[in-house]
């Protein structure tokens, strides 16, 4: 079974740029997560779908990220305008709706704001 | 406001000795909790849960306690070895599939 996909692994952009993340989440996975991990700290919730609704974007910071999952499959998160503090490890994980709901995550997309 | 937090952000033990790692919360009532490993430049990958009835859950040379009293939980790994070395993280999870992480402890098993 194709675990959690995740693109690009590095990204390098300048503060006020705008990057884009995509997630291919494991086949027949309804819940879809974005988390941002700081460099020593643990995850942090963005948001998470269920199919291509929103259940939770509280922790989205919805001045400057956005994301979607069309046709409730892959998604895409974008930041614009990038700021340094931005600086971290995005990390997509999708769960079955069946069972307990262990998380299966991608290997993150790594972001540096200079 | 929620609270998770993990025993010292790093814990060094001797090889074949058991390594505990804590995970206290405050403010809130998870139906399960759950335990990742984390290992440098890759993703958390999920290990053991237990839900808020039960006491202990066991898997090979992993155990974990779920005190909802206490609001805690202990994880132990048994007869180490230096492949354990990663970063290990708890997750708080409702019947919503909402899944709050904890810091981290990451550990160190020396030969």
């Amino acid at each position: 079974e194709a675990g959690v996909a995740q693109s690009p692994r590095y990204k390098i952009i300048e503060k006020r740029q705008s990057v884009a993340f995509w997630c291919n989440p494991i086949s027949g996975h309804a819940t879809l997560y974005w988390y941002q991990q700081i460099l020593g700290q643990g995850p942090k919730l963005l948001i998470q779908f269920q199919n291509n609704g929103v259940v939770d974007d509280s922790q989205l910071p919805k001045d400057r990220f956005s994301a979607e999952r069309l046709k409730g499959v892959d998604s895409t998160l974008k930041i614009q305008p990038a700021k340094l503090e931005d600086s971290a490890v995005y990390l997509c994980a999708s769960s079955s709706l069946q069972g307990p709901g262990e998380l299966f995550f991608g290997e993150g997309s790594r972001l540096t704001v200079l | 406001s929620q609270k998770i937090e993990q025993n010292s952000e790093a814990l060094n033990i001797q090889e074949g000795k058991t390594a505990t790692l804590t995970c206290n919360y405050t403010n809130y009532s998870p139906a399960y909790l759950q335990w990742y490993r984390q290992d440098p430049g890759r993703g958390p990958v999920f290990l053991l849960l237990i839900r808020e009835n039960e006491k202990e859950k066991r898997k090979e040379r992993l155990k974990v306690t779920f005190d909802t009293t206490l609001k805690q939980s202990l994880f132990h790994i048994t007869a180490s070895q230096p492949a354990d070395s990663a970063t290990y993280l708890c997750a708080l999870v409702n019947y919503g599939q909402n899944f709050v992480f904890g810091p981290g402890t990451r550990l160190s098993v020396l030969p």
